[in-house]
């Protein structure tokens, strides 16, 4: 079966620095991704994993570990814009991502 | 940059009706997906659909569902008979598909389905 597990919600205080964590258990592995999800709007393209080990792009920095089923995503320099739901997705030996159940960020001035 | 784009944006419609949804995918794509999110849920994967025929469907996608890309640039969902259950925001998205890319998924901005 797929199951992909976030914290449901996070609060940070703007400036800071957060971690979301994702754990997966997939039938296959071919790459993970986080997606950024403001209400009401699609998902963007924030990040892409395929092999273990730390991608950084600005602010955003994605880890994953394939062993441990494990990756997190890690937002520096906190602003108000950030506030968003994040959605960490795996896509599986085929061509099919399945998604997490997001986790909501609130950035707190 | 090219975009998935998605018409309507919204669609209100009685239970028991039939309603297509309509997708762009970027030109040079070769993977479509449709997508659905319950209000406050995950996004679920509906559908992917590859070299005109689909490639994988989920437990959702049952016999009142049908995709098609009726020429070179639209795809549809088809939801034949319409259910409560049914609202939702549907996503198309499509995918280069080719190994060369990290493939991510593009996604258009949504119909937001309501079954009244």
């Amino acid at each position: 079966g797929q199951n992909i597990d976030q914290p449901t919600e996070m609060t940070a205080t703007e400036g800071a620095i957060v971690q979301i964590n994702c754990t997966y258990q997939t039938s296959g592995f071919n790459g993970l991704f986080w997606y950024q999800q403001h209400a009401g709007e699609a998902p963007t393209f924030l990040s892409y994993n395929v092999l273990d080990g730390l991608e950084e792009k600005g602010r955003f920095s994605s880890f994953l570990s394939r062993s441990k089923g494990y990756s997190y995503l890690l937002l520096k320099e906190l602003q108000m814009k950030d506030s968003a739901s994040y959605l960490c997705a795996v896509r599986d030996y085929g061509q099919n991502f399945v998604f997490g159940p997001g986790t909501r960020l609130s950035v707190l001035p | 940059e090219p975009e998935v784009t998605q018409t309507p944006s919204h669609q209100v419609t009685q239970m028991g009706q039939e309603v297509i949804l309509r997708c762009v995918p970027i030109s040079n794509h070769l993977y479509f997906y449709w997508y659905r999110q319950i209000l406050g849920q995950k996004v679920e994967f509906l559908v992917s659909f590859y070299n005109n025929e689909i490639s994988e469907k989920s437990e959702i996608f049952d016999d009142q569902f049908s995709v098609e890309r009726p020429d070179g640039s639209n795809f549809t969902l088809k939801i034949r008979s319409t259910k409560l259950e049914d609202s939702a925001m549907y996503f198309c998205a499509s995918s280069d598909g080719r190994e060369t890319t990290n493939e991510k998924l593009f996604f258009g901005s949504g119909t937001q389905l309501s079954v009244l």
